[in-house]
């Protein structure tokens, strides 16, 4: 199994800072590696899928980028509505796996 | 706009089967362009995908569950389900559906918002 590590676990950022979020694969999993963002009470919304192409809708400030086994998540300018828990995925193989969250919280 | 929305009993007791349905609306369960996913956040722990059944009724499961997991489809309803048999307290979570792509890029879009199933006697 692949097994998906984020980092930080959680993370306190302001309004208009730019932020990153990391996400490493045990394996490499070429692009197969989704985004996520999660609030509480509320469906987990796609982000960005196949690492950097972003799901319709989603605002340009989130970017992503990587391969292999490194990806990140960067979100430009740092806006109320973006305060979430992130989590990454694993779409190279069977079972596809996420990885345990990035919290994100207003400083 | 395709919605999903989970049902089912939000406490089940210990050895007992969990049983949740997932109501698709504003779509059609039946296009080839999905796969229909279960998901669930184990306590203390990341997302975890359980399985996923495509509309003529394939079927493939996550190895770590698939002995007590049986994923169902009814297009003339336009839901799908999830069986989970033999349930611990390591159970009690949050149970989310959603699509998944037929592509091989295997994401999840939409979700629904997610039912609380407690184990508990």
């Amino acid at each position: 199994d692949i097994h998906m590590t984020q980092s930080p676990s959680s993370l306190s950022a302001s309004v208009g800072d730019r932020v990153t979020i990391t996400c490493r694969a045990s394996q490499s999993i070429s692009t197969y590696l989704n985004w996520y963002q999660r609030k509480p009470g509320k469906a987990p919304k796609l982000l960005i899928y196949a690492t950097s192409s972003l799901q319709s809708g989603v605002p340009s400030r989130f970017t992503g980028s990587g391969s292999g086994t490194d990806f990140t998540l960067t979100i430009s300018s740092l806006q109320p509505e973006d305060f979430a828990t992130y989590y990454c995925q694993q779409s190279y193989s069977n079972p596809y796996s996420f990885g345990q969250g990035t919290k994100l919280e207003i400083k | 706009q395709l919605q999903l929305q989970e049902s089912g009993p939000g406490l089940v007791k210990p050895s007992e089967t969990l049983s949740l349905t997932c109501t698709v609306s504003g779509g059609s369960i039946s296009s080839t362009s999905s796969y229909w996913g279960w998901i669930r956040q184990p306590p203390g722990k990341g997302l975890e995908w359980i399985g996923s059944i495509y509309y003529g009724g394939n079927t493939y499961y996550n190895p770590s569950l698939k002995s007590r997991v049986t994923i169902s489809i009814d297009t003339s309803r336009n839901q799908f389900s999830l069986k989970l048999s033999s349930v611990t307290a390591a159970d009690t979570t949050i149970y989310y559906c959603a699509r998944q792509t037929s592509s091989n890029l295997n994401w999840f879009d939409p979700w629904g918002q997610g039912t609380l199933v407690t184990v508990s006697s």
